[in-house]
C-alpha cells in the first residue's frame, strides 16, 4: 500500500494570496499523480493529472509539479471560489489512494 | 453531457446488504474503467473497488474485499456495487467515477453520491 501525507492540513488564506500544498509518498510513484477539489456537499472535481497536466477547463492559476514521493500543487492568486479542500491521490497502483486532505478557508 | 448517477443508498442494519447503481451518459461505458470511492462523514476520500471496461479485472481496497462486489453491465451502462455484511464503519457517500483513459487512472467524471448508512 502507497501511503500519502499532505501537509498543512489547513491553509488559512486572503484572496490574491499564492498557496502551495505539498504531497508526498510512501514510495516512489512517477508521476502518476492527481489532484482534485471538493466543495462541501458535492462530488471532487479533477484538476489536475499526471502530477503537472491541467484537466480541461481548469483555471491556469491551479499549477502542479513533481515527481518520484514529492509533489505540489500551487494556486498563483487565490479567489473566492477555490476555498475548498485539496486531494493528492496516486494512482500508480493498487489500491489506488488518496492524501488525508488539505482544507483551504479564509484567513 | 457526460454524467454519472448514482442510487440504492439508504438505512441499513449492521449485518444487511445494499446494492448501489450507477447510470453512466454521455460517453462509451464500455471502454472505461470505473470505480467507488466513499467519504464517512466529515473524513476524508476512500477508494473501494475498480473495474475494468470490459469487466473481466476487479480490484478492492482491504477493508471491503470478500464483502463488496463490483460488476458493470455494459449493454446497460451501469455500474454496481453488492454490499454485504455491512457495518457501522462503511456508512458514507459512495461516489462511482470514471478512470480518464487506462485501466488504472485519475477520476475525471463523478456521480453526485449516494448515501449509505449503517445503523441499528
Amino acid at each position: 500500500v502507497i501511503w500519502m501525507t499532505q501537509s498543512p492540513s489547513l491553509l488559512s488564506a486572503s484572496t490574491g494570496d499564492r498557496v502551495t500544498i505539498s504531497c508526498r509518498m510512501s514510495q516512489g510513484i512517477s508521476s502518476y499523480l492527481a489532484w482534485y477539489q471538493q466543495k462541501p456537499g458535492k462530488a471532487p472535481e479533477l484538476l489536475i493529472y499526471a502530477a503537472s497536466t491541467l484537466q480541461s477547463g481548469v483555471p491556469s492559476r491551479f499549477s502542479g509539479s513533481g515527481s518520484g514521493t514529492d509533489f505540489t500543487l500551487t494556486i498563483s492568486c487565490l479567489q473566492s471560489e477555490d476555498f475548498a479542500t485539496y486531494y493528492c491521490q496516486q494512482y500508480y497502483s493498487f489500491p489506488l489512494t488518496f492524501g488525508p486532505g488539505t482544507k483551504v478557508d479564509i484567513k | 453531457e457526460v454524467q454519472l448517477v448514482e442510487s440504492g443508498g439508504g438505512l441499513v442494519q449492521p449485518g444487511g446488504s445494499l446494492r448501489l447503481s450507477c447510470a453512466a451518459s454521455g460517453f462509451t461505458f464500455s471502454s472505461y474503467a470505473m470505480s467507488w470511492v466513499r467519504q464517512a462523514p466529515g473524513k476524508g476520500l476512500e477508494w473501494v473497488s475498480a473495474i475494468s471496461g470490459s469487466g473481466g479485472s476487479t480490484y478492492y481496497a482491504d477493508s471491503v474485499k470478500g464483502r463488496f462486489t463490483i460488476s458493470r453491465d455494459n449493454s446497460k451502462n451501469t455500474l454496481y456495487l453488492q454490499m454485504n455484511s455491512l457495518r457501522a464503519e462503511d456508512t458514507a457517500v459512495y461516489y462511482c467515477a470514471k478512470g480518464r483513459f487506462g485501466e488504472i487512472d485519475a477520476f475525471d467524471i463523478w456521480g453526485q453520491g449516494t448515501m449509505v448508512t449503517v445503523s441499528s
